[in-house]
């Protein structure tokens, strides 16, 4: 069957530090793998889109890496800030954008 | 530029109910999506709109879900009769023809079902 695996625990660092939350999938061929911020009572703010052919992809503090053999991409924030605290989510694309398949996410909580 | 707007954005109704959702997506979008968010969960798509032609509703409940884009900007989806598992967050987005990878996202409607 067809998975999207995010860590279901939160993920608790220190600020300066570096956080890394992962996407795993499963008998899915994605053209696309991008990753949303959801903050509490709004809606998912997308951040970065990465590609299929693409190995890394960065913004700013952002670091997003792909690895179609793993099946695996990380989102890296460097230098976290209390206010990157908030759920990432991962979300894959087959089709040419025709489908958004979304994981579970994963809950950041950046301590000062 | 203003977002995607949704209204409202709490509902409580009793089971057996209808209940309507709306959507403005951003001007000049013309995909539309309606997900559904469950506590914990990412989001689910339940139907996308290219201009007013429903081109995926195949996660659409449709004995009780039905939407309409009449003319290719508004979106209203319903739910008849609702249940009590339909409490959720459903949420509306919307993506231009230009930019087809980039989903903006409404606030949501958040529905309770007593």
């Amino acid at each position: 069957s067809q998975k999207i695996e995010q860590n279901s625990e939160a993920l608790n660092i220190q600020e300066g530090k570096t956080a890394t939350l992962t996407c795993n999938y499963t008998n899915y061929s994605p053209a696309y793998l991008q990753w949303y911020r959801q903050d509490p009572g709004r809606g998912p703010v997308f951040l970065l889109l990465i590609r299929e052919n693409e190995k890394e992809k960065r913004k700013e503090r952002l670091k997003v890496t792909f690895d179609t053999t793993l099946k695996q991409s990380l989102f890296h924030i460097t230098a976290s800030q209390p206010a990157d605290s908030a759920t990432y989510l991962c979300a894959l694309a087959e089709d040419n954008f025709n489908k958004f398949y979304f994981g579970s996410g994963t809950k950041l909580n950046v301590k000062p | 530029e203003a977002g995607v707007v949704q209204s409202p954005r709490y509902k409580i109704i009793e089971k057996k109910q209808p209940v309507a959702f709306w959507c403005n997506p951003i001007s000049g979008h013309n995909t539309l999506y309606w997900y559904l968010q469950n506590l914990g969960q990412g989001p689910e798509l339940l139907i996308r709109y290219e201009n007013e032609e429903a081109v995926d509703d195949s996660q659409l409940p449709k004995d009780r879900f039905s939407a309409e884009r009449l003319k290719g900007v508004d979106s209203t989806l319903k739910i008849q009769p609702a249940e009590l598992g339909d409490s959720a967050v459903y949420l509306c987005a919307s993506s231009s023809r230009d930019s087809q990878e980039t989903q903006y996202f409404g606030p949501g409607t958040r529905l309770l079902v007593l």
